[in-house]
């Protein structure tokens, strides 16, 4: 099946820094991938969605200045959190339609826990 | 845009009974309805789909049901087993470039 990584798994940083989160499809090309935020005990909220080529589409809500999207290339794209503080903590899980087989079926990247202190 | 609701937010069964777990979603071309098993600190894995042209689908011991008109769709575990154990979540997807949209979850709960 279609493998999707995400480096780091987890990252603890200072208030005020900004920390990048890669998300690679391993054994596919994905020209769409898709960035999730959880928070403890809460549902996946979707992000945004990363176009190869193109600028991101956010979500209603979701600040584009402070989560930026970055998709150079087919298999990579890259979330950064700019300025972090504590509330941004959470659970952050990209995930990408690897378009062969079940067409709708989604492949999770194992998620990288972000912690702002 | 698309909201999905999902009941109950918790459920506790005893081992071999059985789990009903429900969603409902607003967006009429909404398409694509998978159900993940979430374990603590995992990724979701996908556990069955349906989609939009079929009402009905079955694995093993889970098994999937659809109703378009009413916009609602179910989740049936049989001969729960305390591995069953997990948070559960439901989505849906529409045309809208595959976006999946997710339910609020539900912590599952198979007592030995």
């Amino acid at each position: 099946g279609a493998v999707v990584s995400q480096h780091p798994s987890w990252v603890i940083c200072k208030s005020g820094t900004s920390v990048k989160i890669e998300c690679r499809s391993l054994d596919f090309q994905a020209t769409t991938m898709f960035w999730y935020r959880q928070f403890p005990k809460q549902s996946l909220m979707l992000m945004a969605t990363s176009n190869e080529g193109s600028k991101a589409t956010y979500e209603q809500g979701v600040e584009k200045d402070k989560f930026l999207i970055n998709h150079a290339s087919l298999t990579l794209s890259t979330l950064t959190v700019t300025s972090a503080h504590p509330e941004d903590s959470s659970f952050y899980i990209c995930s990408a339609p690897p378009g062969f087989g079940g067409l709708d079926e989604q492949f999770f990247g194992p998620g990288t826990r972000l912690t702002v202190l | 845009g698309e909201n999905v609701e999902q009941h109950p937010s918790t459920l506790s069964v005893q081992e071999g009974d059985s789990a009903v777990i429900k969603c409902t979603y607003s967006d009429s071309a909404s398409n694509y309805f998978p159900w993940y098993k979430q374990e603590l600190g995992k990724r979701p894995q996908l556990i069955i789909d349906i989609r939009s042209n079929v009402g009905e689908k079955k694995d093993q011991r889970i098994a999937v049901t659809l109703n378009k008109t009413a916009k609602h769709f179910s989740l049936h575990i049989t001969e729960t087993q305390p591995e069953d154990s997990a948070v559960y979540f439901c989505a849906a997807m529409g045309n809208q470039g595959g976006k999946l949209i997710f339910g609020q979850g539900t912590e599952l709960s198979v007592k030995p």
